[in-house]
């Protein structure tokens, strides 16, 4: 029983191309967030949302959206990709008032 | 294969060994500490946390110790086992009511247990 999952594992694509990956989570837990994970492993925050906002990392291009249809879902999405997106995406959720964050497995992203 | 990450601080050990992980933070504002660890081709894992007003918390084979006066930030792991191997990262947390858990993550050591 996953409690995190990202689709896909692995995304292959050209640059220029728009892409989403989708993440859910069966924990019941009321904020998801996106983290990106650089070449040199440094992980950074991109989004955080909970059904009340959504909140933006100023440093995260507007190419990129997140959107979510119910709390247990939050996608996202890339638009003009460019070969500096490439990196492994997380997805993560917690529970309000609780400091541990899970995550999934990641999607490694490769703009070609 | 992992051809990233192989520049990160690495931390050699003996099986059966105790490891220490160190680690400076920035914020001493920051509500938690907290380490996780990853294993290679998986997300991020909690380890154990820290409030900021404590010194040390114990958790099983983990010690985390807190020194405010210099902002640093320890991992003891007590008899090393081969599954340790990983990438442990340290994290502030801040809890904001808008935004949930706002993580910042340290860059990162590799921990390589050696039979």
């Amino acid at each position: 029983d996953t409690a995190v999952s990202q689709t896909p594992k692995y995304l292959v694509t050209q640059m220029g191309n728009d892409k989403s990956i989708k993440c859910e989570q069966n924990l019941g837990h009321d904020t998801m967030y996106w983290y990106k994970q650089d070449s040199k492993k440094f992980l950074k925050i991109m989004f955080s949302y909970n059904n009340k906002e959504l909140i933006i990392n100023e440093t995260v291009p507007n190419r990129f959206s997140p959107k979510s249809p119910d709390k247990a879902h939050l996608n996202l999405h890339i638009n003009s990709l460019e070969l500096g997106d490439s990196a492994v995406y997380f997805c993560a959720s917690s529970r309000m008032g609780n400091t541990e964050a899970f995550f999934g497995q990641g999607t490694r992203l490769t703009v070609v | 294969g992992e051809s990233v990450g192989l520049h990160l601080p690495t931390l050699s050990v003996q099986e059966g060994d105790n490891s220490i992980i160190n680690c400076a933070y920035s914020n001493s504002a920051s509500d938690y500490f907290i380490w996780y660890k990853q294993e290679s081709g998986k997300g991020p894992q909690f380890i154990i946390d820290i409030r900021s007003n404590m010194d040390k918390r114990q958790g099983q084979r983990v010690t985390v110790l807190l020194n405010k006066t210099v902002k640093h930030l320890s991992l003891q792991i007590a008899a090393t086992q081969p599954g340790d191997s990983a990438v442990y990262f340290c994290a502030e947390n801040n809890w904001e009511e808008a935004a949930g858990n706002k993580l910042t993550f340290g860059g990162g050591t590799r921990v390589l247990v050696k039979p």
